[in-house]
């Protein structure tokens, strides 16, 4: 069975601390990786797509990155607007899409 | 690009009522759209698997009876939640991947339905 594990459940940085989201998977077949942020009573908005280990993205203070077990989300130097909860999701063989429980991630001024 | 719409954004019915929620890809055609259910401070659980022109797939557990999807177009979904008791209250996400795009695509979200049973 897919698994996707997501930790912490819960960060809370100051204003410019820098800081990773992990994102574990176990898929049959990995075809795509996807982090997704989500703010309270709003649905999901795609960040990034990763397909392949090595590969990296970036958008803004985030940088996504891939391994052949576990994606990683940094934050540099983090605004009280990056407050949000992240999630990753993964595609395997047959396109089903697992998602993780989420990081809750409070940036503090 | 890729917008999700989805309609109402919160509703509040009264127990043994139905409501329809509906979903809308705005930019794009979708052959298949998902609706997912979501507890507070928890993942996303997917519902269905609602496919155009034939009949939704529905995960285990889940009511086929009481949870009505009909997806009559590329690019509207519905959901009815029939018969609602309280414990249908919860946050309900659609969403939909572009037909265009390739099986491992990224799926764009609507931004939820906070459904209330009193």
């Amino acid at each position: 069975e897919d698994q996707v594990t997501q930790s912490p459940e819960a960060l809370r940085l100051q204003e410019g601390e820098s800081s990773s989201l992990n994102c574990s998977y176990t898929v049959s077949g990995l075809r795509g990786l996807f982090w997704y942020r989500q703010d309270p009573g709003k649905g999901p908005e795609f960040l990034f797509t990763l397909y392949s280990a090595g590969e990296e993205k970036e958008k803004e203070r985030l940088k996504a990155t891939l391994t052949k077990k576990e994606s990683f989300l940094h934050i540099t130097a983090p605004k009280p607007e990056d407050s949000a909860t992240y999630l990753c999701a993964a595609y395997n063989a047959g396109n089903m899409l697992t998602f993780g429980g989420g990081t809750r991630l409070m940036v503090k001024p | 690009g890729a917008v999700v719409s989805q309609h109402p954004s919160r509703v509040i019915c009264k127990s043994g009522t139905s409501v329809k929620i509906e979903c809308r890809s705005l930019d794009f055609q979708a052959t298949t759209m998902f609706w997912y259910r979501q507890f507070p401070k928890q993942s996303l659980m997917l519902m269905a698997t609602s496919n155009e022109g034939s009949k939704a797939t529905y995960e285990q557990g889940v009511e086929k009876d009481k949870f009505l999807i009909n997806h009559a177009s590329l690019t509207l979904s519905t959901l009815t939640v029939t018969s609602a008791h309280p414990e249908d209250s919860s946050f309900y996400i659609c969403s939909a991947r572009d037909s265009g795009g390739a099986g491992n695509s990224p799926l764009h979200f609507g931004n939820g339905t906070r459904l209330t049973v009193t």
